[in-house]
């Protein structure tokens, strides 16, 4: 069974650091690409980033480039967003997806970005 | 980028009736190789989204047969042959056949 299990959200300042990691059980994860998507309290779903098996390519949405870095550890099946600069828009919960396709989410870690 | 409609914004439902959600692109996802990469995803109150359909209409594994998707080009539907309780909530469409991916605004279903 794939499991994603997220970590790292919580409450930040503007302008602050947060790294996200999500654990990942059930599948092999080397073979697979891996995406962040978020979403903001109420409204719909926006990826953020992804990144292939290798980590070869990344991508990044445009209010994202040059503030968040996706990477991934195969050894340690497990991947990460390191978000810095937060601004309040960034106030999400933050979903582990499994593929570039979505086929699985964690249950996402909440950030809050406020003073 | 592809910009993704969906109609209703709100769906108002009755148990044990069908039910039809559309989703529309801005242009066509019929990608270089023809394929359509187009899915639909189920998010209940509370909890996390869930992917229903892929590449148009393929069920994912554990969904009901209650739930299929077709449809070519730029229009898309997702129809529920009949609607129980645990099919409130929203449902999204997502194309992935251009990049970037970009998900459509969301059907609200509730029921009457």
């Amino acid at each position: 069974e794939v499991q994603l299990l997220e970590s790292g959200g919580g409450l930040v300042q503007p302008g602050g650091s947060l790294r996200l990691s999500c654990a990942a059980s059930g599948f092999t994860f080397d073979n697979i690409g891996m995406a962040w998507v978020r979403q903001a309290p109420g409204k719909g779903l926006e990826w953020v980033a992804v990144i292939t098996a290798n980590s070869d390519i990344t991508h990044y949405v445009d209010s994202a480039e040059g503030r968040f870095t996706i990477s991934r550890d195969n050894f340690k099946n497990t991947l990460y967003l390191q978000m810095n600069t937060l601004r309040p828009d960034d106030t999400a919960r933050y979903y582990c997806v499994k593929s570039w396709w979505l086929d699985n989410w964690g249950q996402g870690t909440l950030v809050t970005v406020s003073s | 980028d592809v910009v993704m409609t969906q109609s209703p914004l709100s769906l108002p439902a009755t148990l044990g009736q069908p039910a039809s959600l559309s989703c529309r692109s801005s242009e066509s996802l019929v990608d270089s190789d023809g394929n359509i990469y187009l899915n639909w995803f189920q998010q209940r109150p509370g909890q996390a989204p869930r992917r229903l359909i892929y590449q148009v209409s393929k069920r994912d594994s554990g969904v009901s047969d209650r739930f299929s998707g077709s449809g070519s080009g730029t229009d898309f539907t997702l129809k529920i042959s009949r609607v129980e309780a645990e099919d409130v909530g929203v449902y999204y469409c997502l194309q992935v056949s251009h990049w970037p991916m970009t998900f459509g605004p969301g059907t609200t279903v509730d029921l009457k």
